[in-house]
């Protein structure tokens, strides 16, 4: 099956600090990527679309400086928390899209759990 | 109001027992949806997905869509302590590999 993996699992930071999540489709090519975050007993939001060579479409409300994202290639989406919060702590998940036996299918990393102190 | 509407529970149920567990929404143009299932700290994986009403049966696993009354339902039968996870409906404009819009999920915990 389609894996999605994510790096890293689990980061602790510093107010203040930047912090990168990388999201890799390990079996096949993503034009397109999804940048998730999930606040606890809470559902998955999405806040951004990232396609691989153009800039990423935010949801309303996310703050495209404070969440950079970079598509670089057609396995790999980067996303960059500046100047992280304790607020900005969440758990991130990434989904590549891919397209199986005719229809468009999106699958999803195991996520990444940020604790900004 | 939310778009789409799910009962975060908890479920407790005894393993064998059959669960239901079910969203509304309130948006007629959504054309697919899915169900995933959740384990703690992990990312979502799909379960089923369907863009008719009517029913879709998988195993132990069966979708009910209800377009009319914007209600759909999963049902999984012969319930085990390895199905104890929170479930997600979610719901989407073209497809599956489209911008998803998730209910809030539903934590299920099956007794042994």
């Amino acid at each position: 099956g389609a894996v999605v993996s994510q790096h890293p699992s689990r980061v602790i930071c510093k107010s203040g600090t930047s912090v990168k999540i990388e999201c890799r489709s390990l079996d096949f090519q993503a034009t397109t990527m999804f940048w998730y975050r999930q606040f606890p007993k809470q559902s998955l939001m999405l806040m951004a679309t990232s396609n691989e060579g153009s800039k990423a479409t935010y949801e309303q409300g996310v703050e495209k400086d404070k969440f950079l994202i970079n598509h670089a290639s057609l396995t790999l989406s980067t996303l960059t928390v500046t100047s992280a919060h304790p607020e900005d702590s969440s758990f991130y998940i990434c989904s590549a899209r891919t397209t199986r036996q005719g229809q468009e299918t999106q699958y999803f990393g195991p996520g990444t759990r940020l604790l900004v102190l | 109001q939310k778009e789409v509407e799910q009962d975060p529970g908890p479920l407790s149920v005894p393993e064998g027992a059959i669960v239901s567990l079910n969203c509304t929404y309130s948006n007629s143009a959504f054309q697919y949806f899915m169900w995933y299932r959740q384990y703690s700290r992990k990312g979502p994986e799909l379960l089923m997905y369907t863009y008719s009403s009517g029913n879709k049966e998988d195993g132990r696993f069966t979708a009910q869509v209800d377009k009319s009354s914007k209600y759909i339902s999963l049902f999984i039968r012969d319930s085990q302590p390895s199905d104890s996870a929170t479930y997600l409906c979610a719901m989407s404009f073209y497809n599956q590999g489209g911008k998803l819009i998730f209910g809030q999920g539903t934590e299920l915990s099956v007794k042994p």
